[in-house]
């Protein structure tokens, strides 16, 4: 079955601790991105990754890191996470650039910042 | 002003009618744009894109760009119970088409 699938669909941590929510897409997508919704502001778009080794800063890249060493796995890393990242975290993919693509959603990521 | 902007809602209609969302955006260098519907607790689905002015229709689904105006709606024809959920409006920008800017979204509740 063709899926973005993130992991874990929970996580509570503490301040500072360092985390990685991973992303894997099993539909050979060039693009990769994460956002992040938080309730009236709507999704924002976090990192992006147009191909491997390829990734850029999307609206509100601060506090995070991403890596794109696999076509399949775009993980989302927070070095020293911040209650003012506590939020509903997304992965996405599409065959390619945004144009013309339908973007395919993971389950998301509740994430708590303590 | 945020580059896309939704009214929040909700938006009550009753079955059989028809729902009208609405959304504006910023950058007039957009060209590409899309409807996304997200149910409680899941993620986004895309149901519509457009990109040329005009009306663009699928099914119950009716898509209007007017890039002049800045304004892209969506009406939902025959609403059903099930069409109740958020629906996202999203623009492209970059110079590449590479960011995709959503809007607060639009909750809809249809009511039997």
């Amino acid at each position: 079955e063709a899926q973005v699938t993130q992991n874990p669909r929970y996580l509570i941590t503490v301040t500072g601790k360092k985390l990685t929510v991973t992303c894997s897409q099993n539909m050979n997508h060039e693009y990769m991105s994460w956002y992040r919704q938080d309730p009236g502001l709507g999704l924002r778009q976090i990192y992006y990754s147009m191909n491997v080794e390829v990734t850029d800063k999307g609206d509100v890249p601060e506090g995070y890191k991403v890596s794109r060493k696999e076509k399949r796995n775009f993980p989302l890393i927070l070095e020293s996470p911040s209650p003012n990242q506590t939020s509903l975290y997304f992965c996405a993919s599409s065959l390619g650039g945004l144009a013309n693509e339908k973007l395919f959603f993971g389950s998301g990521t509740q994430l708590s910042v303590l | 002003q945020k580059e896309v902007e939704q009214n929040s809602g909700p938006l009550s209609v009753p079955e059989g009618a028809i729902a009208s969302l609405n959304c504006t955006y910023s950058d007039r260098g957009s060209q590409s744009f899309f409807w996304y519907r997200q149910y409680s607790g899941k993620s986004p689905e895309l149901i519509m894109s457009i990109y040329s002015n005009g009306d663009k229709e699928d099914g119950r689904f009716t898509a209007q760009l007017n890039k002049a105006s800045q304004y892209v709606s969506l009406l939902i024809r025959d609403s059903q119970p099930s069409d109740s959920a958020t629906y996202l409006c999203a623009a492209e920008k970059g110079a590449a088409g590479n960011k995709l800017t959503f809007g607060g979204g639009t909750r809809v509740l249809v009511k039997p």
